[in-house]
């Protein structure tokens, strides 16, 4: 089955500096790869995905950029602010769409003032 | 839209009692999981059910573990006995069967002393 590895497990920013986590994936079939943010306390919401056709996708300042070939992809955060703090995962999945996200093991992110 | 509902939101139980937790998904959504997050493991999938039945039970730890869902909009998860080790918190997320993006709901924190 899927297998999602994600790096770091901690990072600490300051304020203003830009955050990127990677993750790596293992089956080539994967083909959607979604990012969530769980503040503490909270649910996990999603705050941006890629699918296998596309290689970046930006919303603002967060972007996700995939790499197929090398099975990897990764969440940029610029110009970083306090409320990014929370724990970030990524996930992937392979169709069809029903079947069960695969989740990394989260990425928790301090950004210091 | 209400989201995906859980109840109860916090439960602190004694070990070798039974505890039920509880999910309504979001409606028409066809596909719900259950997820538990523990620091040590992460988000962890228990199972999941595509139009009310049960698909891929691999995640439920033990025999202590079962889940239902007798109906489109409500689904169980109950532990019994109950174990300290069980203490984390469940999560119950949903989607429909041609879109990828699931939601969760808010949790059920459980702490078994």
């Amino acid at each position: 089955g899927e297998n999602v590895e994600q790096h770091p497990s901690t990072l600490s920013v300051q304020e203003g500096d830009s955050a990127v986590i990677k993750c790596t994936y293992s089956d080539s079939a994967s083909n959607y790869f979604p990012w969530y943010k769980q503040e503490l306390g909270k649910r996990p919401q999603l705050i941006i995905d890629i699918r296998s056709n596309v290689g970046e996708k930006k919303d603002q300042r967060i972007a996700v950029t995939l790499n197929k070939t090398a099975k990897h992809f990764s969440l940029h955060i610029t110009e970083t602010q306090p409320e990014d703090s929370a724990v970030y995962f990524c996930a992937a999945i392979k169709p069809p769409g029903n079947t069960p996200l695969v989740f990394g093991k989260g990425t928790r992110l301090s950004v210091i003032a | 839209d209400a989201g995906v509902i859980q109840s109860p939101r916090h439960e602190v139980t004694e070990m070798g009692q039974e505890v039920t937790l509880r999910c309504k998904p979001i409606s028409g959504h066809n596909s719900l999981f259950w997820y538990r997050q523990t620091m040590m493991r992460g988000l962890e999938l228990l199972i999941y059910f595509n139009n009310n039945v049960p698909i891929d039970d691999s995640g439920m730890p033990e025999d202590r573990f079962s889940a239902k869902m007798p109906n489109a909009s409500f689904s169980t998860l109950k532990i019994q006995p109950s174990e300290p080790r069980d203490s984390a918190v469940y999560f119950c997320a949903s989607t429909e069967s041609s879109r990828d993006t699931i939601y969760f709901g808010e949790g059920s924190w459980l702490t078994v002393v």
